[in-house]
């Protein structure tokens, strides 16, 4: 069985530019889940999708973050424009149950804005 | 808002010693679950805690969710160099499905 899968796994963009990060997660997986670690700090819920609809988006920062999860597959996340501070590592993680620990993460994608 | 205090933030130990390591909330929670991460990695789930007072083992490690439920630890016993990584525990409370993580705990292990 395939992993979460995430792309790419690294980025290094300037100031004001967009970025989109991409989680596949594992096939099957209704509950998908987006999470952020910024350097020194805890790992933070961004949001959670149950198929194609949002779940629990509280976690998002500000409106410069847009995740969408058409068709219940794959997701995305958008920063438009990035900040200096939106630089850290970008978690995906998957899971059937919706639970919390049963989730299978992704190898994250590490987002650096210069 | 909810946090969780995690200790020790690093450890440097010699192989084969036991390590433990904990995590207390500012308030009651409903799951305690420990991950471990590696470089490059995503976190990786050890153990899942779902009741006050359980105890569970998997192989060499075994966690603990506290009676008062603000609390949690984690042991490896006879540690092993592949043992290194970053240990995070993480809970949620209620309903709330949002998971509450602590700053890591790094294991360093000597050969």
């Amino acid at each position: 069985e395939a992993g979460v899968t995430q792309f790419p796994s690294h980025s290094v963009i300037e100031k004001g530019q967009t970025v989109t990060l991409r989680c596949d997660p594992i096939s099957g997986h209704d509950n998908l889940y987006w999470y952020r670690r910024v350097m020194g700090k805890e790992i933070k819920f961004l949001l959670h999708f149950v198929k194609e609809s949002k779940q629990d988006e509280s976690g998002m920062p500000n409106n410069r973050f847009l995740a969408e999860r058409t068709g219940g597959t794959y997701s995305t996340l958008k920063v438009q424009p990035a900040e200096l501070e939106d630089s850290g590592v970008y978690f995906c993680a998957s899971s059937q149950d919706h639970r919390q620990g049963l989730n299978t993460f992704g190898s994250g994608t590490r987002l650096t804005v210069v | 808002g909810q946090q969780l205090n995690q200790s020790p933030q690093s450890m440097f130990i010699q192989e084969g010693e036991d390590v433990s390591m904990n995590c207390t909330s500012s308030s009651i929670f409903n799951t305690w679950l420990w991950y471990k991460q590696e470089p490059g990695e995503g976190p990786v789930l050890l153990i899942a805690l779902y009741k006050a007072g359980e105890l569970t083992s998997n192989g060499r490690l075994t966690a603990q969710f506290g009676i008062t439920r603000k609390d949690s630890f984690l042991n490896i016993s006879a540690s092993i160099p592949s043992d290194v990584g970053i240990y995070f525990c993480a809970g949620n409370a209620g309903n709330n499905r949002k998971l509450i993580w602590g700053l890591g705990t790094s294991l360093a292990v000597n050969p």
